[in-house]
């Protein structure tokens, strides 16, 4: 069972979309991560979140954390090619030593 | 500026085999960590590390061993290879507590045959 569930799986669109990934949890964590990861690659980190109704920017990623600390939320705006890949949240709880990753969401934007 | 360098990068055993995959970190990360990446089920912890001569259990710790004798150094070990081992392993780095960002290296697949 999977501590933090991800959707969907899988997202295939054209450039130009928008799309959001979602990262959901019956727990709480004091801490969320989101990750991108290309083939053959090891994750990259690209936000962390840790305030209940927290909104980060990064260009044209949009992240947020839910106001309970349970979910959080990836939005992308006009997708382009090169944001092709797995896109991974990671949990942590308070005090914590390690993280707990979703099993991912594999975005593909065709040209 | 290397980060987190794993070696050997492919590898492929033979049900039974043993070998050992090495991590190497240069930013003094204390914490350290070890992976495995399968297809629909994310990032599993194996076994991570709190500081040198530390160890500890992690999500799915049977089948393996590690050791850190150093602190840029973590060890992850197979002590006798299963074909459900096979898999993408993933070494990562933190400065401290799971808060801070995790730098990982760019993975070792190893196929079990």
């Amino acid at each position: 069972t999977q501590l933090l569930e991800q959707s969907p799986q899988f997202l295939s669109i054209q450039e130009g979309e928008n799309l959001t990934v979602y990262c959901n949890s019956s727990s709480v964590f004091s801490s969320l991560q989101w990750y991108r990861q290309e083939p053959g690659e090891g994750p990259v980190l690209l936000v962390t979140v840790v305030t209940g109704g927290e909104v980060k920017k990064l260009k044209r990623l949009t992240f947020q954390f839910g106001d309970a600390r349970k979910d959080s939320s990836l939005h992308i705006t006009a997708a382009q090619t090169g944001d092709t890949g797995l896109y991974l949240c990671a949990g942590a709880k308070e005090y914590g030593n390690k993280l707990v990753f979703g099993a991912g969401t594999i975005l593909r934007v065709k040209s | 500026n290397a980060g987190v360098t794993q070696t050997p990068k492919f590898r492929v055993l033979k049900t039974g085999q043993s070998m050992t995959l090495l991590c190497a970190q240069d930013m003094n990360h204390e914490y350290m960590y070890w992976y495995r990446q399968d297809p629909g089920m994310g990032l599993r912890l194996i076994h991570y590390s709190v500081g040198e001569g530390t160890t500890a259990k992690g999500e799915v710790p049977d089948g393996y061993n590690v050791s850190r004798l150093k602190k840029q150094n973590f060890l992850l070990g197979l002590e006798s290879a299963a074909p459900s081992q096979t898999s993408v392993y993933f070494c990562a780095s933190s400065q401290d507590r799971a808060v801070q960002p995790q730098h990982f290296g760019d993975g070792t697949r190893l196929s079990i045959l």
